[in-house]
């Protein structure tokens, strides 16, 4: 049975402080993770990594995935109160993406 | 504008009514899906399909039907048999049939039984 873990399930910080948040998983036929940011409604995507080692950044925001320990980290420096959101991580198996319960970041000025 | 409409956005149901939400895409996609969402949960997928005419159910089919008649259109009907049918409903789609990229979601529906 496909497994994700994130940690922690959820987070206070001030801002301007760094955060690691952590993806484990099992998933047959792994094909890619992807990282997900969900304010409110529809979760907006931030990241998709296919390759060990290679890390992936967008302002920021960077993640990185270890394919050998199963394994992805996303990590947010300098936050502000916009990135307070849950951020979900997502191996895709091939046929669809299957979702941790996510880490629910609340980022207090 | 390309993208995802869901609707209802919100539904409210008397206990053993079905309900229909409905899922529409233009961004000529081949592959839809349905999640649901409860509170400190994450996703879970409900069904999907890769191509018209057919679809495959996820890990909490129970309580749930869809069709794909039109590549457009994937809705998605909550049945009476749904023992928990209080949630929040996501709709996604993706480009190819081989989910290896990122998923487009809509809006969401949040369905409430009284």
């Amino acid at each position: 049975e496909d497994k994700v873990v994130q940690s922690p399930l959820s987070l206070v910080v001030h801002e301007g402080d760094t955060v690691t948040l952590n993806c484990s998983y099992e998933v047959t036929n792994f094909r890619s993770l992807l990282w997900y940011k969900q304010e409110k409604k529809a979760p907006t995507f931030l990241f998709m990594l296919t390759s060990s080692g290679i890390e992936k950044k967008s302002g920021r925001l960077s993640s990185i995935l270890d394919k050998k320990e199963l394994f992805s980290i996303l990590n947010i420096t300098a936050t502000q109160t916009g990135d307070s959101a849950v951020y979900l991580c997502a191996p895709n198996s091939g046929y669809a993406l299957n979702f941790g319960k996510g880490t629910s970041l609340l980022v207090t000025p | 504008d390309g993208g995802i409409t869901q609707s209802p956005k919100y539904l409210f149901r008397k206990e053993g009514q079905n309900v229909t939400l409905s899922c529409e895409q233009n961004l000529n996609h081949d592959a839809m899906y349905w999640y649901r969402q409860d509170p400190g949960q994450g996703l879970r997928l409900i069904y999907y399909s890769q191509i018209v005419n057919d679809f495959q159910k996820g890990d909490i089919a129970e309580g749930y039907s869809v069709s794909r008649e039109k590549k457009e259109s994937f809705p998605l009907t909550v049945t009476s048999a749904q023992k928990n049918p209080t949630a929040f409903y996501l709709c996604a789609s993706s480009m190819r049939r081989e989910s290896t990229g990122e998923l487009f979601f809509g809006e969401g529906s949040r369905l409430t039984v009284l």
